[in-house]
């Protein structure tokens, strides 16, 4: 069975400096994974997807993430982050061909940017 | 701007009423999906359609009752909810429902049931 493991509920940085969301997975079958981002009273907005392609994925608004098999992580970064950053990230995996709606979400990181 | 439209944003209701949550998609997806969200949760999927029909019902209570009129449109129908069903109702769309494509969200209908 998949599961989806975020390892940090908050994450605090000030404006201008690195952020690292971090995601490890438990996969039967090659997964795909990828990060959403949630603005208050707004739906989820796919930041960027990993489906056995380049192990380096890049997204939007400058994130990135790197799909790292022996460690079964698939972490979130950004070299600076800005105040618009802060936002619900969820990370999210799902089976390649699995079954219709099969997306197994992870509990959620808070981001919060500090001026 | 997102590409899955949801109305209304915004629905207070008492026990007793019925009414509907409407959602739309003009990206030629033909699967679709409705998820309930509380506060400081991830979504939670109820309901799935793949070519208008429905393939996924993770349990959900009879008082949601959902509907694919066509492609575009997903419609679910509520009668009878109660104060637990207060939530944020977000509809979400696919190429064709299998797992490794992205979904695409709307903005939600934030539902408050008095």
């Amino acid at each position: 069975a998949q599961s989806v493991t975020q390892l940090d509920s908050h994450v605090s940085v000030s404006e201008g400096t690195p952020v690292l969301l971090r995601c490890n997975y438990s996969s039967s079958y090659s997964p795909s994974l990828f990060w959403y981002v949630q603005h208050p009273n707004k739906g989820l907005q796919l930041l960027l997807k990993y489906t056995s392609a380049a192990t380096l994925v890049k997204g939007i608004n400058g994130f990135e993430a790197e799909f790292k098999k022996s460690e079964t992580s698939f972490h979130l970064t950004k070299p600076s982050a800005h105040m618009s950053d802060a936002a619900e990230y969820f990370c999210v995996v799902s089976d390649l061909g699995g079954s219709q709606g099969n997306l197994i979400f992870g509990k959620g990181t808070k981001l919060s940017v500090k001026p | 701007d997102t590409e899955v439209t949801q109305t209304p944003k915004h629905l207070v209701m008492g026990m007793t009423n019925k009414k509907s949550l409407k959602c739309e998609q003009h990206m030629g997806h033909r699967a679709m999906y409705w998820y309930k969200q509380k506060a400081k949760k991830p979504p939670e999927l109820m309901f799935v359609y793949s070519y208008e029909k429905l393939s996924i019902n993770e349990s959900v209570p009879s008082r949601f009752s959902p509907e694919c009129p066509n492609s575009s449109l997903l419609n679910l129908h509520l009668h009878a909810l109660q104060p637990e069903d207060s939530a944020l109702y977000l509809c979400a769309s696919s190429q064709t429902g299998v797992g490794n494509q992205p979904q695409h969200f709307g903005d939600g209908t934030r539902l408050s049931i008095l």
